[in-house]
């Protein structure tokens, strides 16, 4: 099956700087990438996905990146505010709605 | 609001005894799905249905067992708990009719401990 690694697991960074979370995956066939925000004490909901169709993908101050011949995707978060602190998981499917395989998170700090 | 829910929302029990988790959706999707998330282990799935005659095993099935009710139900359950099943369980849905994305919404999760 589909193997999804995920790093940094814990990132600090100062209000205002930018954080990037990385995932590499090993199913060539994996086509859709999306990226889920879970705040303390609440369910995970997705912010941004992305098709293997594209290379990149933005929303606002997040965007995603997709390198499919490394077999890896990245998640930009750009002007960093305290409410962005969370864990942050991405995840690898092969069409949208099959098996989600998801990355072991990212706390991300966003220190005032 | 289209919701999933899930119960109980905690859960102590001992080691041996049998339990169910339930959840029901209002969200009309036709797909559902439980996952298990653990510290540093991320979000792993156990089990999941397509619809009502359809169940399939996920990366992490031993020890679980599921029934899908209905369309909007889809219980969860550990025949004889053991403590390493002790962890924060979810509960999702999504909906692939056409044209619609692949997104999961996630239910309020149940934290189970088994002593």
């Amino acid at each position: 099956g589909e193997n999804v690694e995920q790093h940094p697991s814990t990132l600090s960074v100062q209000e205002g700087d930018s954080a990037v979370i990385k995932c590499t995956y090993s199913d060539s066939a994996s086509n859709y990438f999306p990226w889920y925000k879970q705040e303390l004490g609440k369910r995970p909901q997705l912010i941004i996905d992305i098709r293997s169709n594209v290379g990149e993908k933005k929303d606002q101050r997040i965007a995603v990146t997709l390198n499919k011949t490394a077999k890896h995707f990245s998640l930009h978060i750009t002007e960093t505010q305290p409410e962005d602190s969370a864990v942050y998981f991405c995840a690898a499917s092969i069409n949208t709605g099959n098996q989600f395989y998801f990355g072991t998170g990212t706390s991300l700090t966003v220190i005032p | 609001d289209a919701d999933v829910t899930q119960t109980p929302r905690n859960r102590i029990t001992k080691t041996g005894k049998r339990i169910m988790l339930e959840c029901s959706q209002t969200k009309g999707h036709d797909r559902m799905y439980w996952y298990r998330q653990d510290p540093g282990l991320g979000l792993r799935l156990i089990y999941y249905s397509f619809d009502v005659k359809d169940i399939n095993k996920g990366e992490i099935s031993d020890g679980y067992s599921v029934s899908r009710q209905a369309q909007a139900k889809f219980s969860l359950s550990l025949e004889s708990a053991i403590p390493n099943q002790t962890a924060l369980y979810f509960c999702a849905t999504s909906d692939h009719r056409t044209g619609i994305t692949g997104e999961l919404f996630f239910g309020e999760g149940s934290r189970l401990t088994v002593l």
